[in-house]
């Protein structure tokens, strides 16, 4: 069970839109419609953004979006805002497991 | 609002076992609709799935940590938790406790995290 394998960083302007990959085997994102998108700011804990590749739950704003192709799992955030900047972690069931990405790093310019 | 606190040693010994706890209040721990989950983060680094238990006590543990790990839950207290062997520096890192939902097979509320350290 290798981790899914997500950008060290990327990186964009306010109002600009970004797209964070998350790539993993037929053995997890391939098989399952079941990838979710955390969003971890420091020291915090973990916040759900994402889940079954492209729902949001309550509250989560309708900028951040998800979509699947094959084993690559997408998040895109449109209309970049500064307290968007943080870690972004994807999360694939994988068939009585679960395995994270290991972590993208937005930065918003 | 469902609350999960995580509570234990923060400071561990090589080769001891760790031992923590996730309180959950606010809602019941003995819901058909969830699973319960532990994960890890060491410091700087990603997260990493350790194991998550059903109220019956069904468990699922991560392959390369179920020799050591073992998860236990206690509904009278609406408690469950993690017992972690034989660690080492590697296993240094914050512990979350979260709540898996059955169906969306997603970790969607998480509790604050503790700290432990394996040093001597």
């Amino acid at each position: 069970q290798s981790a899914l394998t997500q950008p060290a960083s990327v990186s964009g302007s306010p109002g600009q839109s970004i797209t964070i990959s998350c790539t993993g085997t037929s053995s997890d994102v391939g098989s399952y419609n079941l990838v979710s998108w955390y969003q971890q700011h420091p020291g915090k804990a973990p916040k759900l953004m994402i889940y079954e590749v492209s729902k949001r739950p309550s509250g989560v704003s309708n900028r951040f979006s998800g979509s699947k192709s094959g084993n690559t799992a997408s998040l895109t955030i449109s209309g970049l805002q500064a307290e968007d900047e943080a870690d972004y972690y994807c999360c694939s069931y994988a068939g009585s497991s679960w395995v994270f990405g290991g972590g993208t790093k937005l930065t918003v310019l | 609002q469902l609350q999960l606190q995580e509570s234990g040693p923060g400071l561990v010994k090589p080769s001891e076992t760790l031992s923590l706890t996730c309180t959950v209040s606010g809602g019941s721990i003995s819901s058909s609709s969830y699973y319960w989950g532990w994960i890890r983060q060491p410091p700087g680094k990603g997260l990493e799935w350790i194991g998550s238990i059903y109220y019956s006590g069904s468990t699922y543990y991560n392959p390369s940590l179920k020799s050591r790990v073992t998860i236990s839950v206690d509904t009278s207290k609406n408690q469950f938790s993690l017992k972690l062997s034989s660690v080492t520096a590697a296993d240094t890192a914050v512990y979350y406790c979260a709540r898996l939902l059955t169906g969306d097979r997603v970790f969607d509320y998480w509790g604050q995290g503790t700290l432990v350290t394996v040093s001597s």
